[in-house]
């Protein structure tokens, strides 16, 4: 079974750009979670989708929005940059069944903002 | 309520040797606990996680002690191998709820 996908890898963008990341989830799982990943910060929770309804939703501003589409493919965008923006942005997916918890992390985006 | 502490924040252990993170949470509704293993440039991966209706799992070198009156659980790895190093993550969760991560710690293992 292939795993989380994302794409692109890499991306370098500037101050005020905008930008967006894809989520291939694992097929079958529904669920797909963003994070963004810092040094400083750690694993910081963005948003999850389920059945393309965004269902939990972490402290980030408006500028981070997500979506899902009905192959659960998700994608996640974010306006305006910040130089504080550069992270690796992890997307993770999971089944989302009753006694299933398991998530499963894609490699991540790697996002230079200069 | 929702943080999860993780000690320590860096770790170096001889080949062979046990190494051992710990992790405090205070939400008593969290139900699924996870460790994660990190390598440079690489996503989180699953290695173990156990639920609080036991106090100990093992698969293969790791084991999660778990202690629900302490709200604390830690990770053993045993003989541990430089192929062990890397940054490792506990979580904790409530099914329908979103995951919470401590810190992590990173491991070094020398040979």
């Amino acid at each position: 079974k292939a795993g989380v996908t994302q794409t692109p890898r890499y991306l370098i963008k500037t101050r005020g750009q905008q930008v967006t990341l894809s989520c291939s989830p694992i097929s079958g799982h529904r669920s797909v979670s963003w994070y963004q990943q810092t040094p400083g910060q750690g694993l910081q929770f963005l948003f999850e989708y389920f059945s393309e309804t965004q269902r939990n939703k972490g402290n980030f501003p408006g500028r981070f929005s997500g979506r899902q589409f009905s192959n659960s493919r998700s994608e996640m965008n974010v306006s305006t940059l910040e130089l504080g923006d550069s992270a690796l942005y992890l997307c993770a997916s999971s089944l989302r069944t009753s006694g299933s918890n398991e998530q499963f992390f894609g490699p991540g985006t790697r996002l230079t903002v200069l | 309520q929702q943080q999860v502490k993780q000690s320590p924040q860096s770790l170096i252990v001889q080949k062979g040797g046990i190494s051992i993170i710990n992790c405090a949470y205070e939400n008593t509704a969290f139900d699924y606990f996870p460790w994660y293993q990190q390598f440079p440039g690489k996503g989180p991966a699953l290695l173990i996680a156990i639920r609080p209706d036991v106090s100990e799992k093992k698969e293969g070198r790791f084991t999660i002690s778990f202690n629900k009156s302490a709200k604390q659980f830690s990770l053993h790895i045993m003989d541990s191998q430089p192929g062990d190093s890397a940054t490792y993550f506990c979580a904790a969760n409530t099914y329908g709820q979103n995951f919470v991560f401590g810190p992590g710690t990173r491991l070094s293992v020398l040979p």
